[in-house]
């Protein structure tokens, strides 16, 4: 079955340090892939997306992902944390007719 | 000038009680969704509609109905609520289907009592 693991559940980070979230697919063939942030009671908003061309994608408020073939990979990267980016991370994936989200990661920033 | 709105943004209501939830677009899109997110916060999508018609029915209790009158709103009606319903609500649109950006609204967070 078609999936998307986001493999951690809970990050914590100091403010300054860089970050990597991580996400696999399960898709016969490279499926459209996305990153959405989500804050508290709010909705989700678009980081960046993968749909063909340079693997490195980047994306907005000092985000990028690489999208690796070989390892059914999209992880996000950011090289310094702001304590602002504490949210729930979702990566996503769209092949034909489905649109799954990954179960989401939660960052924590410290001051 | 809110791109995706969602009317209300909390509901509290008894089981039993048959509610709705509005959502309307300014971005002139083609396609809009409708999403449950649990207490987990997992995303699951439950409905979605291209140009007033479905295009996605996911296996979602036949006591959710939605509507689309036109291609900037998508109402999803609920009846008969129960435990189970109580979760966020969200509604997206995007330029076309699945493989596109999706525009999200802030959500609706129903409580069942």
């Amino acid at each position: 079955a078609q999936s998307v693991t986001q493999p951690d559940i809970h990050i914590t980070v100091s403010e300054g340090a860089s970050l990597e979230l991580r996400c696999n697919y399960s898709y016969g063939a490279t499926p459209y892939l996305f990153w959405y942030v989500q804050s508290p009671g709010q909705g989700l908003q678009l980081l960046l997306k993968y749909f063909s061309g340079d693997t490195l994608v980047q994306g907005i408020k000092g985000f990028e992902a690489e999208f690796k073939r070989s390892q059914s990979s999209f992880n996000l990267r950011k090289p310094s944390v702001h304590w602002s980016d504490a949210a729930e991370y979702f990566c996503a994936v769209a092949k034909g007719k489905n649109f799954v989200f990954g179960p989401g990661t939660r960052l924590s920033v410290l001051p | 000038d809110t791109a995706v709105s969602q009317t209300p943004k909390y509901l509290v209501t008894q089981m039993g009680n048959d509610k709705s939830i509005k959502c309307e677009q300014n971005l002139g899109h083609d396609t809009m969704y409708w999403y449950k997110q649990d207490s987990k916060k997992f995303l699951k999508i439950m409905f979605s509609y291209n140009n007033k018609e479905l295009i996605i029915n996911e296996t979602v209790p036949n006591r959710f109905s939605p509507k689309s009158p036109d291609k900037a709103h998508l109402n999803l009606h609920i009846n008969s609520l129960e435990l189970g319903d109580s979760a966020v609500y969200f509604c997206a649109s995007s330029s076309g289907q699945f493989n596109q950006p999706q525009h999200f609204g802030d959500g609706t967070r129903l409580s069942i009592l």
